[in-house]
């Protein structure tokens, strides 16, 4: 079990710039979630996959955002035109959903994005 | 709607209790407990479903109270190793499909 990993641990841009992170689930895994977490509170929903289906995305998120699952293997997650606001943890998730069952999350350690 | 954690932040000795609360404001129909070490991932503890179930494994426990929509994480003599930032996770409804985090209660214990 490689677990999730996630590229790269640390991203600083500048503002206006664009940026793109990496998300390779565990390979067995059908479902793949985006949160994002600032410092001292929990992770917020951004977006999530099925296979390769995009099913949901937060209302919060800006149209800056935008998630790709090619294959329904691994994920990216591009910034557009980065704001100082967009300065977070992105963390990405997965997990093994076999019909109507609950499943645990395994999660990534993360991409700390400082936007200057 | 994001769940509400009590409390906020919590120090402990080595060996004594701790209760972690987590509450909403909506029917819940799951609860999932985390843990997160600083600077690591969030790391799954547990899941209680709705109908009022309590689970644990080792020291740690949790109940789930359906009618009053809270869950409660129990750790009993806590060791070094129980530190870090515990998350609970809700899901509102069946079929929900993500979790919704809160704000995270900090545990330290100290020797």
């Amino acid at each position: 079990d490689t677990g999730v990993s996630q590229d790269p641990r640390h991203k600083i841009t500048k503002r206006g710039q664009n940026v793109t992170f990496r998300c390779d689930p565990i390979s067995e895994h059908n479902r793949l979630y985006w949160y994002r977490q600032t410092l001292g509170q929990g992770p917020e929903f951004l977006t999530y996959f099925q296979n390769e289906a995009q099913l949901e995305k937060s209302r919060l998120l800006s149209d800056r955002f935008s998630a790709e699952r090619p294959k329904g293997s691994f994920s990216t997650l591009e910034i557009q035109r980065t704001e100082q606001g967009d300065s977070a943890m992105y963390l990405c998730a997965s997990s093994l959903v076999l019909g109507a069952t609950n499943e645990k999350l395994f999660f990534g350690s993360g991409t700390q994005l400082s936007v200057l | 709607q994001q769940p509400v954690q009590s409390p906020q932040a919590v120090i402990l000795r080595e060996g004594e209790d701790a209760v972690i609360n987590c509450s909403s404001s909506k029917a819940l129909y799951s609860v999932h407990w985390y843990r997160q070490k600083h600077g690591e991932a969030p790391v799954f503890l547990m899941i209680l479903l709705k109908g009022g179930e309590q689970k644990g494994h080792d020291k740690i426990s949790a109940s789930f109270n359906e009618k009053k929509q809270q869950s409660s994480l129990y750790l009993t003599a806590s060791q070094l190793s129980y530190s870090g930032t515990y998350f609970c996770g809700t899901e509102n409804n069946f079929g929900n499909e993500k979790l919704t985090f809160g704000t995270g209660t900090r545990l330290t214990i100290i020797p």
